[in-house]
């Protein structure tokens, strides 16, 4: 399958500080990346829809102010969680999807953030 | 929008035994149907997936099979091992152009005993 890498893995960073996650595709191009949030012991939340060279697509209720999301390359997109708090600590993951391949998505490793 | 079920959250085998997970989606329209594993702090891994032209598919100890007039599929694991366990999620989706999101079943976590 396809590789999704995802840098920093880990990260802790102090309140009202901005943190930045990038999500590269590294053997394949990726027109679409998608960032979710996921809690412990529960399921993958939708943040929002990234596609390459446009604004990304939102889902209701996620603060697009406060997680920037840019996706400036076909292999490249970041989530930069600004002004962060303790309660944006939680597990982020991005996937991508190809420009040939149009259903199957692969997911990153995953970053866990910790805001103290 | 479209709603996928999934069952049991939990479930508990026996290693070597069979596990089966199903799930159920509401949107007929959906067309691709993956699973993944995720295992603890890792992101989710596609492991098997089925479109909707076909009902039944496997790889080595995985298969999945779709019933599509009763919108439902399941993931089918044989002798089971202890690294199979893990959180597994279903999901489906409706693509013509890999823009479309997933929409993921809540999981059901997997503990093979030895």
């Amino acid at each position: 399958g396809a590789v999704v890498s995802q840098h920093p893995s880990r990260v802790i960073c102090k309140s009202g500080t901005s943190v930045k996650i990038e999500c590269r595709s590294l053997d394949f191009q990726a027109t679409t990346m998608f960032w979710y949030r996921q809690f412990p012991k529960k399921s993958l939340m939708l943040m929002a829809t990234s596609n390459e060279g446009s604004k990304a697509t939102y889902e209701q209720g996620v603060e697009k102010d406060k997680f920037l999301i840019n996706h400036a390359s076909l292999t490249l997109s970041t989530l930069t969680v600004t002004s962060a708090h303790p309660e944006d600590s939680s597990f982020y993951i991005c996937s991508a999807s190809s420009a040939t391949g149009v259903y199957e998505q692969y997911f990153g490793p995953g970053t866990r953030l910790t805001v103290t | 929008g479209e709603n996928v079920e999934q069952h049991p959250s939990t479930l508990s085998v026996q290693e070597g035994d069979s596990a089966v997970i199903k799930c159920t989606y509401s949107d007929s329209a959906s067309n691709y149907f993956p699973w993944y594993k995720q295992e603890l702090g890792k992101g989710p891994q596609l492991i098997i997936d089925i479109r909707s032209n076909v009902g039944e598919k496997k790889d080595q100890r995985i298969a999945v099979t779709l019933n599509k007039t009763a919108k439902h599929f399941s993931l089918h694991i044989t002798e089971t091992q202890p690294e199979d366990s893990a959180v597994y999620f279903c999901a489906a989706l409706y693509s013509g152009s890999g823009n479309t999101p997933l929409v993921f079943g809540k999981g059901t976590r997997l503990s093979v005993i030895a």
